[in-house]
């Protein structure tokens, strides 16, 4: 079963930033936050993941609170081509193979 | 930019018939996945492979599934008597799992749609 709990749904205005939330209030302290999207039924993106420090790349960034209870997910400039689903996960390690295991994550609606 | 490809894209059946579902995974990725995902419901691991032989598989994967590695480029689902209820989006996804960068994660591919009359 999914560690993690989301908001079924989300709106952002194009433009503006999204931020996801995301509550893993029984996070192990091996175990990392990873974000996965999956646009209208494509096969879910990779975006990020962290273990205990903020992390950004060139799609986002994580923050990640000092108790690692709970993480936000930040599209700094959302787009119409963000609408997807948003996938919270936490796993053991961070090298990739393990499997994933999805919840039912939040379907954000970016909105001209 | 390297990716997963699926085929075909959608495949329809009758039921007790067998289907293989096809994936080539990225070219110098040693792990590789199969997902499912029912019409409206979450994405469900079904079974990973390396090495040649299964790491892991799910409840679902039972004896009516089985994955090959034939020619060292294609990985394939095999389900032996398809039912109602293995109607679902397919994925495929492959892992390189080298130094820790970007690419050390699963990258999908664009799934094949199965529906089983």
């Amino acid at each position: 079963d999914a560690k993690t709990t989301q908001p079924t749904s989300m709106d952002c205005a194009e433009g503006r930033a999204a931020n996801l939330p995301c509550n893993h209030s029984t996070i192990s302290g091996n175990e990392y936050v990873y974000w996965y999207r999956q646009i209208h039924s494509q096969g879910p993106q990779y975006i990020i993941h962290g273990l205990k420090n903020n992390e950004t790349n060139e799609m986002a960034s994580l923050i990640i609170t000092e108790d690692r209870k709970s993480s936000t997910l930040i599209l700094p400039h959302a787009t119409l081509r963000d609408t997807a689903v948003y996938y919270c996960i936490v796993r053991e390690g961070d090298t990739g193979f393990q499997k994933l295991v999805f919840g039912t994550g939040t379907r954000l609606l970016v909105s001209p | 930019e390297p990716e997963v490809t699926q085929t075909p894209s959608h495949q329809v059946t009758q039921m007790g018939q067998e289907v293989i579902l096809r994936c080539v995974p990225i070219s110098n990725h040693l792990y590789f996945y199969w997902y499912r995902q029912i019409l409206g419901q979450k994405v469900e691991f079904l079974v990973s492979f390396y090495n040649n032989e299964i790491s892991e598989k799910s409840e679902i994967f039972d004896d009516q599934f089985s994955v090959e590695r034939p020619d060292g480029s294609n990985f394939t689902l095999k389900i032996r008597s398809t039912k109602l209820e293995d109607s679902a989006m397919y994925f495929c996804a492959s892992l390189i799992r080298g130094p820790k960068d970007i690419y050390n994660e699963q990258f999908f591919g664009p799934g094949t749609r199965l529906t089983v009359l």
